[in-house]
């Protein structure tokens, strides 16, 4: 059973305009959630985290907010940047255990 | 600094042949996984390792075995290769330990294509 989904396959946006992407768990016990952008040939990296303790965190232009009642979590990018074109995984963990989305591609167009 | 390193980058396997994907980290983690990523499924845990001298089950362990040969290594080995293990596989690793505190930021390989014929 996937307990972390990523309804949305693909999302394309303008350059300038914002991007959101949007990720659901089912399990209640993970306490620390992640999103990792991932390359073409390249593994994965890290690009910004929020524990199940807060609401919201900022990095730049990434901001990742959290609704634990209904176990939901988004990614927005403000503004998009053509660089910004991937993969991105929703991530969430409990202790050493963690789960992946199955990714949203991420395509802004200039 | 190379961070996490895998080998072979590519491989191509007859179903039931044995193979071992090395994995190594050069940032003193205490903690090593490996991910399988298959198209819609995005990445499913195989094994990890907490500590040195641990390791546990995750969600797709059935066909692979994982050895933590020292803080450093990790490597997952297929006894009898099958065409449903075609993938590209991911080793990771991050500072998460036997703490139980939050994971944090787990830094991966470049991957390793495997085709099994």
């Amino acid at each position: 059973d996937q307990q972390v989904k990523q309804n949305s396959p693909s999302l394309s946006v303008q350059e300038g305009r914002i991007s959101i992407l949007n990720c659901d768990y089912t399990n209640s016990m993970f306490d620390y959630f992640l999103w990792y952008k991932k390359y073409p040939a390249e593994g994965p990296t890290f690009l910004i985290s929020i524990s199940s303790i807060k609401d919201k965190n900022e990095d730049g232009r990434f901001t990742v907010f959290l609704n634990k009642s209904a176990k939901h979590l988004s990614l927005h990018i403000v503004p998009s940047q053509p660089g910004d074109s991937a993969v991105y995984f929703c991530a969430a963990s409990d202790n050493n255990d963690m789960r992946f989305g199955a990714g949203t591609r991420l395509t802004v167009k200039p | 600094n190379a961070g996490v390193t895998q080998n072979p980058k590519f491989q191509v396997l007859k179903t039931g042949q044995s193979m071992t994907l090395q994995c190594a980290q050069d940032m003193n983690h205490n903690s090593m996984y490996w991910y399988r990523q298959d198209p819609g499924m995005g990445l499913r845990l195989i094994y990890y390792s907490a500590s040195e001298g641990t390791t546990d089950k995750g969600e797709v362990p059935n066909g692979y075995n994982v050895s933590r040969l020292n803080k450093r290594e990790f490597s997952l080995r297929l006894e009898s290769a099958a065409p449903s293990q075609t993938s590209v596989y991911f080793c990771a690793s991050s500072e998460a330990g036997t703490s139980g505190g939050a994971p944090g930021e787990l830094f991966f390989g470049e991957g390793s294509r495997l085709t099994v014929l």
